[in-house]
């Protein structure tokens, strides 16, 4: 069965680096995610990308995030300057429509120290 | 803002038994409702996804309701096994591109 993969799946960053979170979606999907998850908190939604540009996002998802689709298969999220808040499973999902269902990878679980 | 919470926060119950899981929301005009399963330090796993206009969704030994006037939710797993021990989790999307998950329910099913 396709699935959403994610790489890596553990990243650790001192404060103030940049890290990349990388994701490959479901090939014939088109509609792209990032979750996050705080260890014991609800998963929350960061943004949603569709037709190579940002189609919705959410409050946590400010000037320090971006994200891209730099070549037909991979997705990625970036956190230019890390912030101890920001250490969380990062999850990347997929759908093949608008408000479908969602196909999510294993996470990236990121430790910023 | 929706708000969606799950009920019990944990439940632990012999192999075999029946159980419910319970989900509520606070604004009723969603666009469609699903549960999902996590296991430890994995993603997520999408179970059922309920359309506004259902009322209910099966699939094998799952069975999903909804009724949005009310603002609620309800897994039903028959005949649990081991295997089902997990967090069940409920997410509705309010029809913007995102997703409102609850806080999970974390189910353990005893051999």
């Amino acid at each position: 069965e396709p699935e959403v993969t994610q790489t890596p799946s553990h990243q650790v960053t001192q404060m103030g680096q940049e890290v990349i979170l990388r994701c490959v979606p479901i090939s014939n999907h088109l509609y792209f995610y990032w979750y996050r998850q705080i260890l014991g908190q609800k998963v929350e939604f960061l943004v949603s990308f569709y037709n190579n540009e940002i189609s919705e996002k959410s409050e946590i998802f400010d000037d320090q995030f971006s994200v891209e689709r730099p070549d037909g298969s991979n997705f990625t999220l970036k956190i230019r300057s890390t912030k101890l808040e920001d250490s969380a499973m990062y999850f990347c999902a997929s759908s093949g429509a608008a408000l479908g269902k969602l196909f999510f990878g294993s996470g990236t679980q990121l430790s910023v120290l | 803002k929706q708000e969606v919470t799950q009920i019990p926060a944990a439940l632990s119950v012999p192999e075999g038994e029946n159980l419910v899981l319970n989900c509520s929301f606070t604004d009723s005009a969603i666009y469609n409702l699903q549960w999902f399963r996590q296991d430890p330090g994995k993603g997520l796993t999408s179970l059922l996804l309920i359309q506004s206009s259902q009322r209910e969704q099966t699939s094998g030994r799952l069975n999903a309701s909804l009724d949005k006037s009310s603002g609620r939710s309800t897994l039903y797993i028959a005949a649990s096994q081991p295997g089902d021990s997990a967090t069940y989790l409920c997410a509705v999307s309010t029809g913007a591109n995102n997703l409102f998950f609850g806080t999970g329910t974390r189910l353990t099913v005893i051999p």
